[in-house]
């Protein structure tokens, strides 16, 4: 069974610009959620998607942003890039939301110059 | 505010030589404990859930236990292999359900 894919899997941007970051569940998974990792701050929830609807949401400024497909597929976007922004971003998937156990993908590093 | 916090930040083993790592937690409304083993440039790996206090579970040399407070992460007799960070999270209910993960522990197992 595939897991968690995430692409791309590294991506090299300047300031001002905007992103767009791709994740497919684990076939079958309903729940996306998104976190981002950096190594002063850990692993920081972003947002969960279930059915298309954004369930739940971080402390993150309204340039991040996500969305969900139908077949589960989600996409998280970053406008206006900071340099702060510099981080690895996981997606995590599972069957359903709520504490049902969270499956990682392995990540896109993100790069802020 | 819910938090999650692991010690040691560090730990440096002997092969053979067993250990326990801890998370303690402070949370309204646990739903979930969680651990995961992190390798170097790579997404967490789904070790073990704990729902409810006194539950243990087992992998390998790997145990986890849960109380009304902590959890522990307990490594039996470990291997270089082993060496990554694990990291422990609490899933939180009430007003936004999250998963709240804590700083992890990098662990390094020298033969």
């Amino acid at each position: 069974k595939a897991g968690v894919t995430q692409t791309p899997r590294y991506l090299i941007k300047t300031r001002g610009q905007q992103v767009t970051l791709s994740c497919s569940p684990i076939s079958g998974h309903r729940s996306v959620s998104w976190y981002q990792q950096t190594p002063g701050q850990g692993l920081q929830f972003l947002f969960e998607y279930f059915s298309e609807t954004q369930r739940n949401k971080g402390n993150f400024p309204g340039r991040f942003s996500g969305r969900q497909f139908s077949n589960s597929r989600s996409e998280m976007n970053v406008s206006t890039l900071e340099l702060g922004d510099s981080a690895l971003y996981l997606c995590a998937s599972s069957l359903i939301a709520g504490q049902d156990t969270q499956y990682f993908g392995p990540g896109t590093r993100l790069t802020v110059l | 505010e819910d938090q999650v916090t692991q010690s040691p930040e560090a730990l440096r083993l002997q092969e053979g030589e067993s250990s326990s790592l801890n998370c303690s937690y402070t949370v309204s409304g646990l739903r979930g404990l969680f651990w995961y083993r992190q390798d170097p440039g790579k997404g967490p790996e789904f070790l073990f859930t704990l729902y409810s206090a006194g539950e243990e579970k087992e992998k390998e040399r790997l145990k986890a236990t849960l109380t009304k407070k902590e959890s522990f992460l307990h490594i039996t007799a470990p291997k270089p292999e082993d060496s990554a960070t694990y990291l422990c999270a609490a899933y939180v209910s009430g007003g936004y359900n999250k998963l709240i993960f804590g700083a992890g522990t990098r662990l390094a197992v020298h033969p």
